[in-house]
């Protein structure tokens, strides 16, 4: 069974920029969350999407980040302007439903010049 | 809102040894879900042992078990027979169902190391 699928795995842009991640969950799973990294934390929940709907984006800073979830599958995840304190791993997870186990795909690590 | 404290940041333990990682949380639900992930370097975050509050029977999985005490609202994973393969960042995560979701709010996280 294939895995969950981030890319790219490593990027580098300059504060305000835009940048954008791609998410292609384990097939058949209809919760896919969307977590920030920093270094040294744990994960902290961006936003989750049950199907193509949104669950709970309540962490998620709206006024420079959006999320998507098209058809129920594939997701993005945008940062738009970026800022120096966006410099973090991305981390993409689904599940078959909200209170069991978790798979993440191996993250996207983004740094903010 | 939930909170997850892991009071070690570091732990060391010689391979073959047994280690117990803390985890204490707080939150008012009585009906959660408790999870220890474990994130090996450069690797992908995995599943170590789940633990559902309503069961008072402490979870298993191969060399790895939990102490949970609901009432003192603490979770400790033990490792037994140490491995090198064991040597990652073990993070202390609950869920429970607020809002109509499940919000997983995750520890700091311990990075546990192997002494061959």
């Amino acid at each position: 069974e294939a895995g969950v699928a981030q890319s790219p795995r490593y990027k580098i842009i300059e504060k305000r920029q835009s940048v954008a991640f791609w998410c292609n969950p384990i097939s058949g799973h209809a919760t896919l969350y969307w977590y920030q990294q920093i270094l040294g934390q744990g994960p902290k929940l961006l936003i989750q999407f049950q199907n193509n709907g949104v669950v709970d984006d309540s962490q998620l800073p709206k006024d420079r980040f959006s999320a998507e979830r098209l058809k129920g599958v594939d997701s993005t995840l945008k940062i738009q302007p970026a800022k120096l304190e966006d410099s973090a791993v991305y981390l993409c997870a689904s599940s078959t439903t909200s209170y069991n186990e978790q798979f993440f795909g191996p993250g996207t690590r983004l740094t903010v010049l | 809102a939930q909170t997850v404290t892991q009071s070690q940041p570091e732990m060391s333990v010689q391979e073959a040894e047994t280690v117990t990682l803390s985890c204490t949380y707080d939150t008012s639900e009585s009906d959660y879900y408790l999870f220890w992930y474990k994130q090996p370097p450069s690797r992908q975050m995995i599943l170590v042992i789940r633990q559902e509050a309503y069961k008072q029977q402490n979870a298993t999985e191969n060399r790895f078990s939990v102490n949970f005490q609901k009432a003192a609202k603490s979770f400790s994973l033990k490792i037994s027979d140490s491995q090198l393969g064991d040597a990652a960042m073990y993070f202390c995560a609950v869920t429970y169902s607020g809002a109509g979701s499940y919000q997983l709010t995750f520890g700091k996280g311990t990075k546990l190391s192997v002494i061959p």
